[in-house]
């Protein structure tokens, strides 16, 4: 299913180098989510946005910022980045209903390591 | 800590034979609940869902209970397929926070 797609795929980078997540949607739709993956812990919300220059942060938004200039671009940047920050990276849209229902659609994932 | 979690981290079944994947949840006023499957390498793909209204919703082979009194969520998979196997998550949501579990890994046996 290619309504969402991320890029870089994979990406290797040093500590303290900025990196930038891309999310690109095809489906128009209002809510776009940032996640990270890491081993022992669910899917944690790094930042979310309800709508063009309107985002919002999550459970784990520390050394994370994001921004959202058109509807179908979600960009996720870590201004300086940590080994903390080594994880699978998900970008999610909301597909149908209001924010607090319907189904959560996710890329395939980013992976980053930074060494 | 986790406000969702998983009872068993790994699940290992017989090819043909139903699989339960449980989940704890903690918050008693989550409404919303999902599961989700993940495929290794994969982002994770959209399962059923359920409301807090309902305490038992049927897909394709797949099935959801509910229980609000002990704050307990399972996923039913009849007839399970090696095409099941993968990392299954539930997912609690209330007031626009959605958290989810760890995960169960199953494992199909041939």
């Amino acid at each position: 299913d290619a309504g969402i797609t991320q890029s870089p795929r994979h990406k290797v980078t040093e500590t303290g180098t900025p990196v930038t997540l891309r999310c690109h949607q095809t489906e128009n739709h209002r809510y776009m989510y940032w996640y990270r993956q890491d081993p022992g812990h669910g899917l944690r919300l790094i930042h979310y946005s309800y709508g063009v220059k309107d985002t919002d942060k999550g459970e784990v938004s520390d050394g994370y910022s994001v921004s959202r200039s058109k509807t179908e671009d979600f960009l996720l940047t870590l201004e300086s980045a940590t080994s903390s920050q080594t994880s699978v990276y998900f970008c999610a849209i909301l597909r149908g209903g209001l924010a607090n229902t319907g189904e959560l659609f996710f890329g395939e994932g980013s992976r980053l390591t930074v060494l | 800590g986790e406000s969702v979690g998983l009872h068993l981290p790994t699940l290992s079944v017989q090819e043909g034979d139903n699989s339960i994947i449980n989940c704890a949840y903690s918050n008693s006023a989550s409404d919303y609940f999902i599961w989700y499957k993940q495929e290794s390498g994969k982002g994770p793909q959209f399962i059923i869902d359920i409301r807090s209204n309902m305490d038992k919703r049927q897909g394709q082979r797949v099935t959801v209970l509910l229980n609000k009194t002990v704050k307990h969520l399972s996923l039913q998979i009849a007839a399970t397929q090696p095409g099941d196997s993968a990392v299954y998550f539930c997912a609690e949501n209330y007031n626009n926070d959605m958290r989810f579990g760890a995960g169960t890994r199953l494992t199909v046996k041939p």
